[in-house]
């Protein structure tokens, strides 16, 4: 089945520490996003990528990392310089052609 | 500065009757609008969405319909089933690029359909 898989479903980070959010798509998308959403809010864009080893800020880039290796891959790192990690992170994808884009089931992220 | 905006947090109503979701937006630039289904701690579902050539677009019990001069748009869903209670999410993206999914979202608002 073609979609978007992101892992961990659910990720615990202690204050302090980077974590990575992993997102896979075997769309064959050029393009890439990673998304937060936090309660009562729409959802907010972190990073996206149109290509392979390119990559641009977004509205709430600050504290984030991300790198694209791979065409299928869009990893997310959550850096202790983020004050306020707690929240539902999504990647999308989208293609050529103007329409929809895919979004995985998310990553729960809380810092304890 | 809220590009998008759902003014209405929540919406109720009862099974078989119309839900009208509204939708208003600032950005000139916006020019292809979509409306996304999500369900808590899963990831957003395309519905259905518009071009701002048109101004009705039409996909089963889901239409969009599509004001450019008042910068407002409305997703009607008639009849209301129990399964579409979910939160909806307008969403709308800017001409020019390929990053179709660079997308401004609103704040969503849940609605609730009663058997």
């Amino acid at each position: 089945d073609g979609g978007i898989t992101q892992s961990p479903k659910y990720l615990f980070r202690k204050e302090g520490q980077n974590v990575t959010l992993s997102c896979e798509q075997n769309l064959n998308h050029d393009a890439m996003y990673w998304y937060r959403q936090d309660p009562g809010q729409g959802l907010r864009l972190i990073y996206y990528s149109q290509i392979v080893n390119d990559f641009q800020k977004g509205d709430i880039a600050e504290g984030y990392s991300v790198s694209r290796e791979k065409k299928e891959s869009f990893p997310l790192t959550v850096t202790s310089a983020q004050k306020n990690p707690t929240a539902f992170y999504l990647c999308a994808s989208s293609g050529q052609v103007r329409g929809e884009a895919f979004f995985g089931q998310g990553t729960r992220l809380t810092v304890v | 500065d809220q590009q998008v905006k759902q003014n209405s947090p929540s919406l109720s109503v009862q099974e078989g009757r119309i839900s009208i979701l509204n939708c208003d937006y600032t950005n000139s630039m916006f020019d292809y609008f979509l409306w996304y289904k999500k369900y808590p701690a899963e990831g957003p579902t395309f519905l259905i969405s518009i071009s701002s050539i048109k101004d009705k677009n039409e996909d089963g019990r889901f239409t969009v319909f599509l004001n450019k001069s008042a910068k407002h748009l409305s997703l009607h869903i008639v009849p209301s089933q129990p399964g579409d209670s979910a939160v909806y999410f307008c969403a709308a993206s800017a001409a020019g690029g390929t990053s179709y999914g660079k997308l401004t979202f609103g704040q969503g608002t849940i609605l609730t359909v009663h058997p």
